[in-house]
């Protein structure tokens, strides 16, 4: 079956530090992946999209790459900090499917 | 427009008892999304529009959820004959299929006691 998944359930990381989240893909190939950022009771927030022919793209201290040969996305936040902590959601297709999500924490 | 509303906020209900929540999207948009949340888990995909149509809706749904989008506009959400098991969070997103990202509302938290 075509599956997204994202290993780490929760990631501790320490203020300043570069935060790196990992999203694989199996039995499928995205035309493009998306990455959301979700709060405690709050809905998912849009925040970067990569599409198969980007190796990269970058917002503010966002950067997201996308590797088709080993089916895998990663998500960086550079110069972490404690207001970052959040879920991070990556997802496929058209009907965007989720993955499950990996708990970041950025340590003060 | 303030973005993609969902009404209600919260919703508390017996076994047995059918629930119906509403999604109003950002206007103009025409894909429209439900989702079923719990607790440490990324969004289930339930079910999604494009206009009026129904384009989709995931196997893991049983009949007793429906999802209606009649005029193109808001989408209802109806769950019939509810369970424990149904208690999530709901959440509805709104897309212009030209930019593919998608705008998500607050959610409807329903309890079924």
């Amino acid at each position: 079956s075509q599956k997204i998944e994202q290993n780490s359930e929760a990631l501790n990381i320490q203020e300043g530090k570069t935060a790196t989240l990992t999203c694989n893909y199996t039995n499928y190939s995205p035309a493009y992946l998306q990455w959301y950022r979700q709060d405690p009771g709050r809905g998912p927030v849009f925040l970067l999209l990569i599409r198969e022919n980007e190796k990269e793209k970058r917002k503010e201290r966002l950067k997201v790459t996308f590797d088709t040969t080993l089916k895998q996305s990663l998500f960086h936040i550079t110069a972490s900090q404690p207001a970052d902590s959040a879920t991070y959601l990556c997802a496929r297709d058209d009907k965007i499917i989720f993955g499950k999500g990996t708990r970041l924490h950025i340590l003060p | 427009d303030t973005g993609v509303s969902q009404n209600p906020r919260h919703k508390i209900t017996k076994r047995g008892q059918n629930v119906t929540f509403r999604c109003d999207p950002i206007s103009e948009h025409n894909r429209l999304y439900w989702y079923r949340q719990t607790l440490g888990q990324g969004p289930e995909f339930l079910t999604y529009f494009q206009n009026e149509a129904q384009l989709e809706k995931s196997r893991l749904l049983s009949d007793r959820f429906s999802a209606e989008r009649p005029k193109g506009s808001f989408s209802t959400l109806e769950i019939q004959r509810t369970e424990q098991g149904d208690s999530a969070m709901y959440l509805c997103a709104s897309g212009d299929r030209v930019n593919t990202e998608a705008f998500f509302g607050q959610g409807t938290r329903l309890t079924v006691v």
